[in-house]
């Protein structure tokens, strides 16, 4: 069973400053991973992408990637109002040409102005 | 470029009556996704379609839903009967090809009372 851990917060974080969301994951044979935004009563949005480990940076948004920790974060600087969203982390597996996202249940982050 | 398209946007039923949703992909995108998510959790995928074939249904509970993509274009969800715990929103994605981003339509929220 491929299982995607998430802290469902509130994660509570002022305007301007770092907000940093993670992600675990229990299955090794994992091959990428995502970060979707999704506001409320909205479809999820997807906000940037990972393969390998390290670090990926898309303007304010970084993702960092652990495969020997199983481990995935998004870190987002110069935090706005219009950042406050659920953040899911979804994890791609890819076997026998399955290739559904299995998600978490997502980190709520609040940014207060 | 005109989006992933569902219909319809809400729907109100009884538990065991029936309900079916549509989906209409972004043109030319050959893979077609089914999730259902739950209020509070992260979308879980039902169903994968690659064109007309089913590629992955390992989530999906046959004895009361299922799912089909007549000519590899538009796909239809069907769940009957209903019962109490199938209330969520049902997110249809699609993607130009696999292993490709994937692009939600707006969801189909279902109430079962």
């Amino acid at each position: 069973q491929k299982e995607v851990e998430q802290n469902s917060g509130p994660l509570s974080v002022p305007e301007g400053a770092i907000a940093s969301l993670n992600c675990t994951y229990s299955d090794r044979g994992s091959q990428s991973f995502f970060w979707y935004r999704q506001y409320s009563g909205k479809s999820p949005e997807l906000i940037m992408f990972i393969y390998s480990n390290g670090d990926k940076e898309d303007g304010r948004f970084t993702a960092q990637l652990n495969k020997a920790s199983q481990y995935v974060s998004l870190l987002i600087r110069d935090s706005q109002p219009s950042d406050s969203a659920t953040y899911l982390c979804a994890v791609r597996y890819s076997g026998g040409g399955a290739d559904g996202l299995t998600f978490g249940k997502g980190t709520h982050l609040i940014i207060q102005p | 470029e005109a989006g992933v398209a569902q219909s319809p946007r809400y729907k109100i039923i009884e538990k065991r009556q029936s309900v079916a949703f549509w989906c209409n992909p972004i043109s030319g995108h050959a893979t077609l996704y089914w999730y259902q998510q739950i209020l509070g959790q992260g979308p879980k995928l039902l169903i994968q379609f690659q064109n007309n074939g089913v590629v992955d249904d390992s989530q999906l509970p046959k004895d009361r839903f299922s799912a089909e993509r007549l000519k590899g274009v538009d796909s239809t969800l069907k769940i009957q009967p209903a019962k109490l715990e199938d209330s969520a929103v049902y997110l249809c994605a699609s993607s130009l090809v696999s292993l490709g981003e994937l692009f939600f339509g707006e969801g189909s929220r279902l109430t079962v009372l």
